[in-house]
């Protein structure tokens, strides 16, 4: 069955720290994403990656920066974790080609306190 | 770009079907697809339409796509309470797999 794994469901996190998010596949896609989710106002698109080493910005990149060193593993780093970056954050890959959509990880919800 | 639009919330009590909308401004989709979120998850993908089809059905979903209304619309026969997530809709504008654009999805809510 193929896979997206992020690293963590849950993340509870101070004001000011650095985090870590971590998503992995396992099904040699070449593209990767990472979405936040909030409540009405629905999925918008931080940063993708079309290849290693590559990253592009997406709709709101401000605060966020990511990583991708590897082909499988894509991560998302808030540099310095405000409050308003409580959130549900979504990482998705896909092949490069149309017709297969998007696979999507479970999520992990952050609150930053 | 692309806009696609989503009412945002639909009841239905169990054992009605459900119909979801979804409209979009872009007809160069080759692939349109439907995903379900449930509390607390990711999403996953449902069904997918060919945009050289009106119609697909996979056991209780169905899904129409009207390309002169540029409407695609997801109905769920005999609705369960397990039915009850939120449900998206995503357009492939360049028919890459590499930049989807969903809607703001639709919670669904099945009352017993």
């Amino acid at each position: 069955d193929v896979k997206v794994t992020q690293s963590s469901r849950y993340l509870v996190k101070r004001t000011g720290e650095k985090v870590f998010l971590e998503c992995v596949q396992d099904m040699d896609h070449e593209n990767m994403f990472w979405y936040r989710q909030d409540p009405g106002l629905g999925l918008r698109l931080i940063y993708f990656s079309y290849d290693v080493k590559m990253k592009e910005k997406g709709d709101i990149p401000e605060g966020y920066s990511v990583s991708r060193e590897k082909k499988e593993r894509f991560s998302l780093i808030l540099e310095s974790a405000s409050t308003n970056q409580t959130s549900m954050y979504l990482c998705a890959s896909s092949p490069g080609q149309g017709g297969y959509g998007y696979t999507f990880g479970s999520g992990t919800r952050l609150t930053v306190v | 770009g692309e806009d696609v639009e989503q009412s945002l919330f639909l009841s239905v009590r169990e054992g009605d079907s459900s119909v979801i909308n979804c409209t979009y401004t872009d007809s160069s989709s080759t692939y349109l697809y439907w995903y379900k979120q449930e509390p607390g998850a990711g999403l996953q993908l449902l069904t997918y339409i060919f945009s050289n089809m009106d119609m697909k059905q996979d056991q209780r979903l169905t899904v129409l796509l009207n390309k002169k209304d540029k409407h695609l619309s997801l109905r769920i026969a005999d609705t369960q309470t397990g039915d009850s997530a939120i449900y998206f809709c995503a357009l492939d504008p360049n028919n890459a797999g590499n930049m989807l654009t969903f809607g703001g999805g639709t919670r669904l809510m099945v009352k017993p």
